[in-house]
């Protein structure tokens, strides 16, 4: 089986514009779920994905947006970027009941 | 979101047992507990999970007390590579009900050769 993969895995951007970010599911997996890591801390849950839905949030402002596609794929799109936003963006694919996420190795955003 | 305790630090020697200690008192009856790791800026690997009895599987075991307000998450004979950040988390749930991961800061375990 075919894990969870992201892209791009490094990413630059100025302040205020905006950034995609990519995610296909582990196969099988049919909930997507995305966190903020910023550096020394734990992963903050963005939000969650299912059956192409936004199907939970954290306490993230709406300028985080998302997309699950009918193959399960995802994107993230983080607007208006700010210095705060430079992270490491992880996706998690999961069975919307299921035990056990699998986490993609991460995309590294910098906000400049 | 049941909130968990981790020491911010561990040290342990190559071959010995790491016991990794997790305090979560305000779990609910129906939360499951996973452990997750993350070595150096890769995406978090699942370990082990449990509700309420003692778990083992080819990585790890997980000792869930009986009140379930601690829990220990042992690797029995550790690795260099097993050097990560250790992550115990009480599974939450969404605004919709359903499940989700919220990590604290976890313990950064360092083997020692």
């Amino acid at each position: 089986e075919t894990g969870v993969t992201q892209s791009p895995t490094h990413l630059i951007k100025t302040r205020g514009q905006q950034v995609t970010l990519r995610c296909s599911s582990q196969s099988g997996h049919n909930t997507v779920s995305w966190y903020q890591q910023a550096l020394g801390q734990g992963p903050q849950f963005i939000f969650q994905y299912y059956r192409e839905e936004e199907n939970g949030r954290g306490n993230f402002p709406p300028r985080f947006s998302g997309l699950q596609f009918p193959n399960y794929s995802s994107e993230l799109n983080v607007n208006a970027l700010e210095l705060d936003d430079s992270a490491l963006y992880l996706c998690a694919s999961s069975l919307l009941q299921g035990n056990g996420y699998t986490f993609g190795s991460g995309t590294r955003l910098t906000v400049v | 979101d049941a909130k968990t305790t981790q020491p911010p630090s561990m040290d342990c020697a190559e071959g010995r047992a790491a016991n990794l200690p997790c305090n979560h008192s305000t779990i609910s009856g129906n939360e499951y507990v996973y452990w997750y790791r993350q070595i150096h800026s890769q995406g978090p690997q699942y370990i082990i999970h449990g509700l309420k009895n003692n778990e083992t599987n080819e990585m790890a075991s997980l000792i869930i007390t009986e009140d379930r307000k601690s829990s220990t998450l042992i690797l029995p004979h550790a690795t260099l590579r097993d050097t990560a950040v250790y992550y115990c988390i009480v599974r939450g749930f969404t605004n919709f009900g359903n499940e989700k991961l919220t990590f604290g800061t976890g313990t950064r375990l360092t083997i020692i050769p």
